[in-house]
């Protein structure tokens, strides 16, 4: 099974900060990783998917970024709404695996 | 736009069964792989189950043998049979649509699932 490593586990930022959240892969994945968005109560929102792909609708601020076993998401400049929890997840190799999440949270 | 509508979760005492759906519209069902995804409470995500747009399954080794996915490519509607239920299975359980890669592009808004006697 691929453990992906996520770091920090917590980022304290204020709005208008860059975040960036690291994902590390045990093995290569090699692009097939996406990131998400977790807000309490809601069900996760894809932000960027193949590594670097951002769907339609995804603010431009968000970016992904890296292949192999090492991975980045940085938000350019935080929003208020951005506060959350991020998670990573691979779709190289079966079983599929996630993070275990970096929280996002004000400063 | 993708629509995913889960359903079917509730209480249930260990050693039960309960079958999950996820009715869907809005894409091509019969072409997309599907998976289901679950949450225990306060904890992250963990994969549990997938079938391919060929219909080919996986299961996380937590489920194997106890969990059945299909499809009714008839309906939309996709579904999880839990059988052999255990305390540790509770969760929020979200059924997901693959974009690319087996990452999920669209959610459910999840059902419960509670194993306790």
């Amino acid at each position: 099974e691929i453990v992906l490593t996520q770091s920090p586990a917590t980022l304290s930022l204020s709005p208008g900060e860059r975040a960036t959240l690291s994902c590390r892969a045990s093995q290569s994945v090699s692009s097939h990783l996406g990131w998400y968005q977790q807000k309490p109560g809601q069900a996760p929102r894809l932000l960027i998917y193949d590594a670097s792909t951002r769907p339609t609708g995804i603010p431009a601020r968000f970016s992904g970024s890296g292949s192999g076993t090492d991975f980045t998401l940085t938000i350019s400049s935080l929003e208020p709404e951005d506060f959350a929890v991020y998670y990573c997840q691979q779709g190289s190799n079966w079983p599929l695996t996630f993070g275990r999440g970096t929280k996002v949270e004000i400063k | 736009e993708a629509l995913l509508l889960d359903s079917g979760g509730g209480l249930v005492q260990p050693g039960g069964s309960l079958r999950l759906s996820c009715d869907t519209s809005g894409f091509d069902f019969r072409n997309n792989a599907m998976s289901w995804v679950r949450q225990a409470p306060g904890k992250g995500l963990e994969w549990v189950s997938g079938i391919g747009g060929d219909g080919f399954t996986h299961y996380a080794d937590s489920v194997k043998g106890r969990f059945t996915i299909s499809r009714d490519i008839s309906k939309n509607t996709l579904y999880l049979q839990m059988t052999s239920l255990r305390v540790e299975d509770t969760a929020i359980y979200y059924c997901a649509k693959d974009i690319l890669w087996w990452t999920f592009d669209s959610w459910g808004q999840g059902t419960l699932v509670t194993v306790s006697s």
